[in-house]
């Protein structure tokens, strides 16, 4: 099947380091992306992962696991407008072009 | 245009009525997708256009969804004889090329569908 589970919620602080996990199921899987998602607005790419590793973006780093179906964003110096959901999204079917999202983890940045 | 194109923004609408929205994707895309996000929830697939193939409909939740991409730009999402459950905001999204599965999905902001 295709299911991605990731924890509802986080909270942290103001300059700290968040790590949001991911894993899914593995069928038919080809990679994974990152988008987030602020309060009544659309979702947004973030980073995407084909291969095992790390991939870093400034501030945001994501990294895969493939033999562990497992995945996770890392958000460093984090900053009050990090605040939003953010959810992993695997590409399945179609060539990896259907995208399936996970339910999202909700970050909480407190000064 | 310079990003993806929903209309309407909002919409509500009585019970048993139908409904359309419309997306416009950016100029060039050639995969659209529409998902739904019930408020707090993540993205459920409903279906994904990609060029001038059939469409992979295997998310749509009944037979009372359909969408129709035409031109291969625009397209329709058609809700007939809408139920509460409906109720939730309708994303689409397009992608530059369908078969680069690393390419992001840029989002329109969404038509919020509100069934009374």
């Amino acid at each position: 099947g295709q299911s991605l589970e990731q924890p509802s919620e986080v909270t942290a602080v103001e300059g700290a380091i968040v790590q949001m996990n991911c894993t899914y199921q593995t069928s038919g899987f080809y990679g994974l992306s990152w988008y987030q998602q602020h309060d009544g607005g659309a979702p947004t790419f973030l980073s995407y992962n084909a291969l095992d590793g790390l991939e870093e973006t400034g501030r945001f780093s994501s990294f895969l696991s493939r033999s562990d179906s497992y995945g996770y964003l890392l958000l460093q110096e984090l900053q009050m407008k990090d605040s939003a959901s953010y959810f992993c999204a695997g590409g399945f079917n179609n060539a990896g072009n259907m995208l399936t999202f996970g339910g999202g983890t909700r970050l909480m940045v407190k000064p | 245009g310079a990003g993806v194109s929903q209309s309407p923004s909002n919409k509500v609408t009585e019970k048993g009525k139908d409904v359309e929205l419309r997306c416009d994707p950016i100029s060039g895309h050639t995969a659209l997708y529409w998902y739904r996000q019930s408020l707090g929830q993540g993205l459920e697939f409903l279906i994904y256009f990609q060029g001038n193939s059939a469409p992979d409909k295997s998310g749509l939740p009944s037979d009372r969804f359909s969408a129709e991409r035409t031109g291969g730009s625009v397209s329709t999402l058609t809700i007939q004889r809408t139920q509460q459950e409906d109720s939730a905001v309708y994303l689409c999204a397009s992608r530059s090329t369908g078969g680069t599965h690393n390419s992001p999905l840029h989002f329109g902001n969404g038509t919020r569908l509100t069934v009374t």
